[in-house]
């Protein structure tokens, strides 16, 4: 299974508001609505923060929202703060029963 | 407050079995959720390595699943991996995790990861 396709970085202005895409197959994240978003800070684990494409896990911020549109699903944050710089990992189950992460984005707060 | 903690050597020579073993506290593994193991090779992306179930249904990563095997131990509230002939691309931080259930896979508690070097 290969890696699901996300931009290396991305970066954007407090305030503003960002997206990250995640682009798989018809196999991965077109097939299922099991499409999840990571953010992980510098040597720290990563945290869930977006389940089954649009879900939010309590706790965390409504800055926070995901799609899925075909084989693409993305995730857009609101209002972007300084503290929203991290690693952000989208992942997504699979016809086999197994999971694929995608390869990770830098987000920068300028 | 669902905890994980993973343990094992730190330095493992090539050749060799990578061994690791997670360590729940705050639920019980019997109560049901699979559980899994994910890697992050150093300045690398995520990999998932494969989950289990308490019974000891499992599922494994197709490009690792040759020389994995994870079980676990209800008794001692435990799950554990064991990666078989490492070689030097098996160094990374290894993370255990809770899938939050339902379907799909989906992490929701995580490990604080230990760094496994594969080194002679």
């Amino acid at each position: 299974q290969s890696a699901l396709t996300q931009p290396a970085s991305v970066s954007g202005s407090p305030g503003q508001s960002i997206t990250i895409s995640c682009t798989g197959t018809s196999s991965d994240v077109g097939g299922y609505n099991y499409v999840s978003w990571y953010q992980q800070y510098p040597g720290k684990a990563p945290k869930l923060i977006i389940y089954d494409v649009t879900s939010r896990p309590s706790g965390v911020s409504n800055r926070f929202s995901g799609s899925k549109s075909g084989n693409t699903a993305s995730l857009t944050i609101s209002g972007l703060q300084a503290e929203d710089e991290a690693d952000y990992y989208c992942s997504s189950y699979t016809g086999s029963s197994t999971l694929v992460f995608g390869g990770g984005t830098k987000l920068t707060v300028l | 407050q669902v905890q994980l903690q993973e343990s094992g050597p730190g330095l493992v020579k090539p050749s060799e079995t990578l061994s690791l073993t997670c360590t729940v506290s705050g639920f019980s593994i019997s109560i049901g959720h699979y559980w899994g193991w994910i890697r992050q090779s150093p300045g690398k992306g995520l990999e998932w390595i494969g989950n289990i179930y308490n019974s000891g249904s499992t599922y494994y990563n197709p490009s690792l699943k040759s020389r994995v095997t994870i079980s676990v131990d209800t008794s001692k509230n435990q799950f554990s991996l064991k990666l078989s002939s490492v070689t030097a691309a098996d160094t990374a931080v290894y993370y255990c995790a809770r899938d939050k259930g339902g379907s799909g896979w989906t992490f929701d508690y995580w490990g604080q990861g230990t760094l496994v070097t594969v080194s002679s």
